[in-house]
């Protein structure tokens, strides 16, 4: 089984400012995806990294896959409220999880 | 696109009856499904990967005969929670990716099932 380690678990901001979520394992992955699961909802994709080194932007959302394929992070710039909600990483044949990061912008 | 949708979102039942909760992909046709639990403030745990036209492949520690699943058809995947008690209660989430392609999957919006 191939394990996804996130960090932090709980990440709470103040609005306009900047966060990063981290997501390790060691194996590698032939891709990792990053979705947003808000309360009560199924979890939404935001991203799909397929190459190691690469570098997606969606808005404010940087997503990074590190060169080896073994990690991957999300940082947000200027957070809104709006960007508040459980981010999960996922990777394998199997779409294993990572535990999440809940992430609290106020306002 | 690519939409999954989930019936019912939400459902009670009482302890010993049995809840069937429905799966389908509106706009693709998905040869696999995947059965997930979530409980509260926890990230997704996968129960069991849906196969249409054969058996569902269950996760280890996964009960076959408590959580039965059928894939009849490449639209429809539907997960009975037979015999439910109240540590079954929780959020169940089904997802479905585009055919040959397993690394993205698409979520349906869960089923919250409360056993008293």
């Amino acid at each position: 089984t191939q394990l996804l380690e996130q960090s932090p678990q709980f990440l709470s901001i103040q609005e306009g400012e900047n966060l990063t979520v981290y997501c390790n394992s060691s194996s590698v992955f032939s891709s990792l995806q990053w979705y947003r699961q808000e309360p009560g909802e199924g979890p939404v994709l935001l991203v799909t990294v397929v190459t190691g080194g690469e570098v997606k932007k969606l808005k404010r959302l940087t997503f990074q896959f590190g060169d080896a394929r073994k990690d991957s992070s999300l940082h947000i710039t200027a957070a809104q409220p709006g960007d508040t909600g459980l981010y999960l990483c996922a990777g394998g044949g199997k779409l294993q999880f990572g535990a999440g990061t809940q992430v609290v912008v106020t306002p | 696109g690519a939409v999954v949708s989930q019936h019912p979102s939400w459902v009670i039942c009482k302890s010993g009856t049995s809840v069937k909760i429905e799966c389908r992909s509106l706009d693709f046709q998905a040869t696999t499904m995947f059965w997930y639990r979530q409980f509260p403030k926890q990230s997704l745990m996968l129960m069991a990967t849906s196969n249409e036209g054969s058996k569902a492949t269950y996760e280890q520690g996964v009960e076959k005969d408590k959580f039965l699943i059928n894939h009849a058809s490449l639209t429809l995947s539907t997960l009975t929670v037979t015999s439910a008690h109240p540590e079954d209660s929780s959020f169940y989430i089904c997802s479905a990716g585009l055919a040959g392609r397993t690394d993205t999957q698409y979520f349906g919006p869960g089923t919250r099932l409360t056993v008293l």
